[in-house]
């Protein structure tokens, strides 16, 4: 089993709605939580960081996480075509060390 | 400020042979992570440097090296080729540990 699960999807909704993309996870000592979106053949491009749990907004989108459920959440509000993208959610511990575990990402298509 | 920059941007290759990778960090970062990307295993990470020296590092073998150097820009070298070393390999940097992440477009290698 997977350290970070995340359904693939893919995702297809009408422009305006409310997309809900979650993980969950099994690593007790992930402290870091991110969620990137990456469009085709480019690199991921961060959208929210998170320590902790709770909840963080940032204009359409808000990250929530819930540590006693081992699971986190991102939901962006009155999706746009541009937002048509896989969005991959990542968590890593804390200490010295710089590493990302990823889950396999979610492929989102915001039909107009 | 400009980003991460990788190149090539594009390599192809055959088995048996050897390629060198290059990323220059976002000015300021110190940290330089690599990460594998494929459909099969999604996102993985390989190593971490700080300051010239390896913190961390995944698994995979020791094909896979890397160095950085004083003014933090990153090389990554695979050796004897595999066809299953074809991915997007990506470069992140950060400020230091538990910072946030920023990744290059990455640099698609083909083995063929």
């Amino acid at each position: 089993q997977k350290e970070v699960e995340q359904d693939p999807g893919p995702l297809s909704v009408p422009e305006g709605a409310i997309v809900s993309l979650n993980c969950t996870y099994s690593n007790s000592a992930f402290q870091y939580f991110m969620w990137y979106r990456q469009y085709s053949r480019k690199g991921p491009e961060l959208l929210m960081y998170t320590y902790s749990s709770g909840n963080k907004e940032d204009g359409r989108f808000t990250a929530q996480v819930d540590k006693s459920s081992k699971y986190i959440s991102l939901f962006i509000r009155d999706s746009q075509p541009s937002d048509s993208a896989t969005y991959l959610c990542a968590m890593s511990g804390s200490g010295s060390a710089r590493q990302l575990t990823f889950g396999s990402g979610t492929q989102l298509t915001v039909l107009p | 400020k400009a980003g991460v920059t990788q190149t090539p941007r594009y390599l192809i290759k055959t088995r048996g042979q050897q390629v060198t990778l290059s990323c220059s960090p976002i000015s300021g970062h110190r940290s330089v992570s690599w990460y594998q990307q494929t459909p099969g295993q999604g996102l993985q990470f390989l190593f971490e440097y700080f300051s010239e020296t390896q913190r961390n590092k995944g698994n995979f073998p020791g094909r896979f090296s890397g160095r950085q150097f004083s003014n933090s820009r990153s090389e990554m070298n695979v050796s004897t080729l595999e066809l299953g070393d074809s991915a997007l390999y990506l470069c992140a940097s950060s400020l230091d540990s538990n910072e946030k992440l920023f990744f290059g477009s990455g640099t698609q290698l083909s083995v063929l």
